[in-house]
């Protein structure tokens, strides 16, 4: 079964940092580009960071470049947000989810469970 | 900051069908680029439910049919049923902005 599942949510206070984690199961890792999606409370999905397989491209949301990191280690399975610099407008349910591609077009599939991230003072 | 404009809540009584919006521009679903939808209850994982404008995942009931034309797609939800009351989401590509993957505003339907 494809499976994966965020961790590392918290509180956290504005300009503080966070590494949220996602493990996958039941893939082959490195053959896919993995996402963070989020959603903000009350609000809808919101695009916020890709990372190629072989982590040669990474991709971000203007809003977080140059304040989160997206990494991963195929060794482990693993996909990571190095957020820093933390707002108040971060806080959101994080979500991580694998990209698959098929004839020229990519989605999402599967997501985590997500994560919560609340950024207060 | 979504471009691609959903309604914010549609409802229908128990087998009715309705149908969902999703309204871009020439740089998104104008552009060629497909749309995929997405159902997502509170505190879940969101679900694929359409992939390339009209195909289905396997598992995924055939009360879901999804369609493009133009600037626009709609996910349309046969025979209504209250396990459908959830949120949906459209998401495709677009390429004007430094964006790369776009969502709805998402719409919210109601089991009546």
């Amino acid at each position: 079964e494809v499976q994966l599942v965020e961790s590392g949510g918290g509180l956290v206070k504005p300009g503080g940092s966070l590494r949220l984690s996602c493990a996958a199961s039941g893939f082959t890792f490195t053959k896919y580009s993995m996402t963070w999606v989020r959603q903000a409370p009350g609000k809808g999905l919101e695009w916020v960071s890709s990372i190629t397989g072989s982590s040669t491209h990474v991709y971000y949301t203007d809003s977080v470049k140059g304040r989160f990191t997206i990494s991963r280690d195929n060794a482990k399975n693993a996909l990571f947000l190095q957020m820093s610099s933390l707002r108040a407008e971060d806080t959101a349910v994080y979500y991580c989810a694998r990209i698959y591609c098929s004839g020229g077009t990519c989605w999402f599939d599967p997501w985590g469970q997500g994560t919560l991230v609340t950024v207060s003072s | 900051q979504s471009v691609l404009t959903q309604p914010p809540s549609v409802s229908g009584a128990p087998g009715q069908r309705v149908t969902i919006s999703c309204t871009g521009s020439s740089s998104n679903i104008g552009a060629g680029f497909d749309v995929h939808w997405y159902q997502h209850l509170p505190g879940t994982a969101p679900k694929l439910l359409i992939y390339g404008n009209t195909n289905r995942p396997s598992g995924v009931p055939d009360r879901f049919s999804g369609s493009k034309s133009g600037t626009s797609a709609s996910l349309a939800i046969a025979g209504l049923q209250a396990e459908d009351e959830a949120d949906y989401y459209c998401q495709s590509y677009d390429s004007s902005l430094s964006v790369f993957y776009v969502f709805g505003t998402g719409t919210k339907v109601t089991v009546l």
